[in-house]
């Protein structure tokens, strides 16, 4: 079974700064990789992809994606109480056709006010 | 765009009955979805994923018999749980995969079965 690690937390940061997750990768061949966020009782919402070594942006949410050390993560700039949730990363796996995401455990993620 | 919904959203059923859940991808058509189940304060555990026409592949584990999946349409994909027991209570969670080309997964606000 390929493996997506993450630290399970729980990250406390104060609100305002920035909230730094982090997660690595155990198969080399996965090509595309996400970024869930996941309120207390509700389901995944997807907030971040990224296919291509380099950063992707979007508003506040900054994903890194290092093929060479098998590392994704996902800043989060000027952090709000809102962001307080767990994250999860997710790698897609498995040939054309019989694909799957392969989740990790997922970081919670507290905002301070 | 890229609305999945799922119904109910909760349910409470006795001991030995069986429950069906639908998931409908609202504004996009999806050869591929998927079934997952959550517990409490535990990561997304994929159960099966259901192809559209074809039979649905279940994940090592998952009894085929017990979760029934069928998938008839390009917009709806249904999880039958049969003779459900207590042990059964969980979030239930589908997704379904955009057609984008870019293997995006989008989920359905989940179903809450509790079984007495």
């Amino acid at each position: 079974q390929k493996e997506v690690e993450q630290n399970s937390g729980p990250l406390s940061v104060p609100e305002g700064a920035i909230a730094s997750l982090n997660c690595t990768y155990s198969d080399r061949g996965s090509q595309s990789f996400f970024w869930y966020r996941q309120y207390s009782g509700k389901s995944p919402e997807l907030i971040m992809s990224i296919y291509s070594n380099g950063d992707k942006e979007d508003g506040r949410f900054t994903a890194q994606l290092n093929k060479a050390s098998q590392y994704v993560s996902l800043l989060i700039r000027d952090s709000q109480p809102s962001d307080s949730a767990t994250y999860l990363c997710a790698g897609l796996e498995g040939i054309q056709g019989a694909q799957k995401l392969v989740f990790g455990q997922g970081t919670r993620l507290t905002i301070n006010p | 765009g890229a609305v999945v919904s799922q119904h109910p959203s909760w349910v409470i059923c006795k001991s030995g009955t069986s429950v069906k859940i639908e998931c409908r991808s609202l504004d996009f058509q999806a050869t591929t979805m998927f079934w997952y189940r959550q517990f409490p304060k535990q990561s997304l555990m994929l159960m099966a994923t259901s192809n559209e026409g074809s039979k649905a592949t279940y994940e090592q584990g998952v009894e085929k018999d017990k979760f029934l999946i069928n998938h008839a349409s390009l917009t709806l994909s249904t999880l039958t749980v049969t003779s459900a027991h207590p042990e059964d209570s969980s979030f239930y969670i589908c997704s379904a995969i955009h057609p984008s080309g870019r293997y995006e997964q989008y989920f359905g606000p989940g179903t809450r079965l509790t079984v007495t």
